[in-house]
């Protein structure tokens, strides 16, 4: 099974600030099978990023993915109040597919 | 709208037997593969079981295999899961969600608790 590394574990920024996370691959990833998910608390995942950068609809444009083979990140160009939530990558071009430990996005 | 709402889920004994169901509207259900995707308390996401387009095609995670079976009635709009001999550490919220065919996991239902205890 591909082993997905998210870091950092928790990550204390300011609304308005940049914030840069990060999904590590065991193995090489086909980049159109890696994906980003928000969870907010009490709520089930919502897609925020397919196919490693391209956003799913509704999704606001300060969210954007990139990378490639086994680095991938999200970055969140400003932070809004209803972006502080947990964040997970997932690979789901090889079986089975799986999912990162989270990040935990906290308010400063 | 599309939506998935699950149901089903229940406090059970160790050893004990559950199904899920998962309705869904708002797209054709038999062009999609489904999946079920489980999360423990405070815990992250866990892929469990997919089921392909015709129910014919199915695969599970090694710690459900040969205790859960994943199907679906495509004239009801209608996904299970019907879990067997359950387990203290089954108990989570489960989901069901839809494969979007390469653009991710979308949507996700709003889950149902499965709390395995005695």
């Amino acid at each position: 099974d591909i082993v997905l590394t998210q870091s950092p574990g928790t990550l204390s920024l300011s609304p308005g600030e940049r914030a840069t996370l990060s999904c590590r691959a065991s193995q090489s990833v086909l980049s159109i099978y890696l994906a980003w998910y928000q969870q907010r608390p009490g709520q089930a995942p919502r897609l925020l990023i397919y196919g490693a950068s391209s956003r799913a609809t509704g999704i606001p444009d300060r969210f954007s993915g990139s990378g490639f083979g086994t680095d991938f990140t999200l970055t969140i160009s400003r932070l809004e109040p209803e972006d502080f939530a947990v964040y997970y990558c997932q690979q789901y071009g090889n079986s089975p597919s799986t999912f990162g430990q989270g990040t935990k996005l906290e308010i400063k | 709208e599309v939506q998935l709402v699950e149901s089903g889920g229940d406090l059970v004994q160790p050893g004990g037997s559950l199904r899920l169901s998962c309705e869904v509207s708002g797209f054709t259900f038999s062009s999609y593969w489904m999946h079920w995707v489980r999360q423990a308390p405070g815990k992250g996401l866990v892929w469990v079981s997919r089921i392909g387009r015709d129910g014919s095609s199915t695969s599970y995670a090694d710690s459900v295999r040969g205790r859960f079976t994943v199907s679906r009635d495509n004239a009801k709009n209608t996904l299970y899961l019907q879990m067997n001999s359950l387990r203290a550490e089954d108990t989570a919220v489960y989901y069901c969600v839809r494969d979007s065919g390469g653009r991710g996991f979308d949507p996700w239902g709003q889950g149902t608790l499965v709390t395995v205890s005695s």
